[in-house]
């Protein structure tokens, strides 16, 4: 079983839907990234958390520690958010490695 | 945008050649990265580095060697690429329990 788990793996949506992507993992973190991946493969960091929320324009990224689950949430969803998000997170203080998830791919139909 | 540059950003080799990749930074990030990601397995680390001359392993290593002999530079040189290492390679960087910032990818075809 991977340490990171992410769904939906494929999420399609209607212009304006309200969006939610899941997060679990199996193991003691010290932080969680949410990465979003354009088609054409550029890697943008969204968030880095390590408890509550946070947000930032349409995007908005909680987690809960007790649970080991994040959700990344998107408001008013536009054709412009279509890509693959990906969640990671850091195993312990001064780690230096990520481990990642598979990605879940959003589509967001005009 | 983070500046980080790789180069080649595509390249075709033959199997038991030898492959270097540069990763480039100007944002003078102590620490660097290389991933490859593949269909099905995500992003996965393969070494990084937290100095100049300091590296160390990742997950997927063997086939792979790095060095960083200055800070803003960061190769990685497959010795003798195998059809198993057709991917795309991503470097990152990052300060200590920070963000990491990716560059643009560099895709690789072995033959």
């Amino acid at each position: 079983k991977n340490e990171v788990e992410q769904s939906p793996q494929n999420l399609t949506a209607q212009e304006g839907e309200f969006i939610t992507i899941n997060c679990s993992y199996s193991v003691g973190i010290s932080a969680l990234h949410w990465l979003q991946q354009h088609p054409g493969g550029g890697i943008v960091s969204l968030f880095m958390l390590s408890s509550g929320k946070k947000k930032h324009g349409r995007l908005i990224a909680t987690i809960n520690i007790q649970e080991k689950h994040s959700s990344l949430h998107i408001t008013a969803s536009h054709p412009r958010d279509s890509a693959v998000y990906i969640c990671a997170v850091r195993k312990g203080a001064g780690s230096y490695q990520l481990t990642f998830g598979k990605g879940t791919k959003l589509s967001v139909i005009p | 945008d983070a500046g980080i540059t790789q180069s080649p950003r595509h390249k075709v080799t033959e199997t038991g050649t030898p492959v270097t990749l540069r990763c480039h930074q100007t944002e003078n990030h102590r620490y660097m990265y290389w991933y490859r990601q593949d269909p099905g397995h995500g992003l996965r680390l393969i070494h990084y580095s937290y100095g100049v001359k300091d590296t160390d392993k990742g997950e997927v290593s063997d086939g792979y060697s790095v060095s960083r002999s200055k800070t803003e530079d960061f190769l990685l040189t497959l010795e003798s690429a195998t059809s198993s290492q057709t991917s795309v390679y991503f470097c990152a960087i990052s300060e200590l329990d920070r963000e990491q910032y990716f560059g643009p990818g560099t895709r690789l075809t072995v033959t």
